[in-house]
């Protein structure tokens, strides 16, 4: 079974770039999430999609942070402009629905903001 | 203060065994995980405890709970130096699926 897939694996930008990191889940899980891990910290959820629908974004930085998952599998995270405070691992889940307790996490992508 | 708290650094010797300690404050989880990621890796479920157990073995990991002091241990027996990475605490709070994670221990495995 394959796994979670994220591309870039690694982006290095200037500070007021956009960026944008691509996820897809594993197949048949409706559930996909966005965590970012900041250096030496767990990962924080960011935004959760049960389908094509937002489940939570509370904690999305609404003003710069954007994500999509339009057709109910692959899902993109946009970050326009870029802070340096954005440097961190971004991380996609999938579970195969919100009640699942396994979560199965990607390799993350690795973004450095200069 | 933090949610999940956790010990930054484990040091141990190849073929001992590790314990690696977590706290938690939500008296309401229903499920406490660890996870391990590897350098440049995402995370990985090693685990998980429902919040009515005491404790869960798989192999080479056991998993007590202690729910009155809302403490968590993983033990690793046999330690390798495979297993040298970061383990994440994490707990899901009654009423959520998101887990909140801690800030990991990095455990290192010295022969």
């Amino acid at each position: 079974e394959a796994g979670v897939a994220q591309s870039p694996r690694y982006k290095i930008i200037e500070k007021r770039q956009s960026v944008a990191f691509w996820c897809n889940p594993i197949s048949g899980h409706a559930t996909l999430y966005w965590y970012q891990q900041i250096l030496g910290q767990g990962p924080k959820l960011l935004i959760q999609f049960q389908n094509n629908g937002v489940v939570d974004d509370s904690q999305l930085p609404k003003d710069r942070f954007s994500a999509e998952r339009l057709k109910g599998v692959d899902s993109t995270l946009k970050i326009q402009p870029a802070k340096l405070e954005d440097s961190a691992v971004y991380l996609c889940a999938s579970s195969l629905g919100t009640a699942q307790e396994t979560q199965y996490f990607g390799p993350g992508t690795r973004l450095l903001v200069l | 203060g933090e949610d999940v708290e956790q010990s930054l650094f484990l040091s141990v010797r190849e073929g001992d065994s590790s314990v690696i300690n977590c706290t938690y404050t939500d008296s309401s989880s229903t499920y406490l995980y660890w996870y391990k990621q590897e350098p440049g890796a995402g995370l990985q479920l090693l685990t998980y405890i429902f919040s009515n157990m005491d404790m869960k073995q798989d192999q080479r990991l056991t998993v007590l709970l202690n729910k009155k002091d809302k403490h968590l241990s993983l033990r690793i027996a046999d330690t390798q130096t495979g297993d040298s990475a970061i383990y994440f605490c994490a707990e899901r709070p009654g009423g959520s699926y998101i887990p909140t994670f801690g800030r990991g221990t990095s455990l290192i495995v010295h022969p």
